[in-house]
């Protein structure tokens, strides 16, 4: 079976553009997270969501957003990016809301 | 705010040697979780360990939970140039949303 699917692997964007990152689940998993891994520190939790709903957000701004479409797979929006934004987003998908994540290897996004 | 403190930062040893690295936080969690990610790839889960005093073996590789459910240890015996990457440590309360160390990075020599 496929792991968790993340696109694209590489991007490049300029500050103040928009962007958005796609997340595939592995198949049955109704739970999808997201995380930011800023160079040399551990990941930061940004959303969740289950069966379409948000379920939790961390302590960022609201130039992120994101969303569950109903085949589970996931986006996660950045607006008016920032220097700062430049990081590994991580997308993790579970069974439920509470088991264990499967990480896929992240999309590494770099703000010029 | 949760927050998981990780020591050291940075390991680099010889191939064959013993090491400890720590995680500590003020906060309770319900359980902890044990990640090791390798460049370019996302964390891939080790163990999770969920009852205060409790130990798990996996290989070489020793994990403990305090007995407070604050803090947690992992020990690696006999290091292997194949055990180098970045070791995380994650605590888990409401929900799935897990809270990170800042990571261990471990380089292992041959």
């Amino acid at each position: 079976d496929a792991g968790v699917t993340q696109s694209p692997t590489h991007l490049i964007k300029t500050r103040g553009q928009q962007v958005t990152l796609r997340c595939s689940p592995i198949s049955g998993h109704k739970s999808v997270s997201w995380y930011q891994q800023v160079l040399g520190q551990g990941p930061q939790f940004i959303f969740q969501y289950y069966e379409k709903e948000e379920r939790g957000r961390g302590n960022f701004p609201d130039r992120f957003s994101a969303r569950q479409f109903p085949n589970y797979s996931s986006e996660l929006n950045v607006n008016a990016l920032l220097l700062g934004d430049s990081a590994l987003y991580l997308c993790a998908s579970s069974p439920a809301g509470s088991s264990p994540l499967h990480f896929g290897n992240g999309t590494r996004l770099t703000v010029t | 705010t949760q927050l998981l403190e990780q020591s050291p930062q940075f390991l680099s040893i010889q191939e064959g040697e013993n090491l400890t690295v720590y995680c500590n936080s003020s906060s309770v969690f319900s359980s902890l979780q044990w990640y090791r990610q390798e460049p370019g790839e996302g964390p891939v889960l080790l163990v999770t360990v969920v009852t205060g005093g409790e130990v798990k073996k996996l290989k070489r590789l020793t994990f403990q939970f305090g007995d407070a459910r604050k803090d947690s240890s992992l020990h690696i015996t006999a290091a292997q140039p194949g055990d180098t990457g970045l070791y995380l440590c994650a605590g888990t309360n409401a929900g799935n949303m897990l809270t990170f160390g800042g990571g261990t990075r471990l380089m292992v020599k041959p």
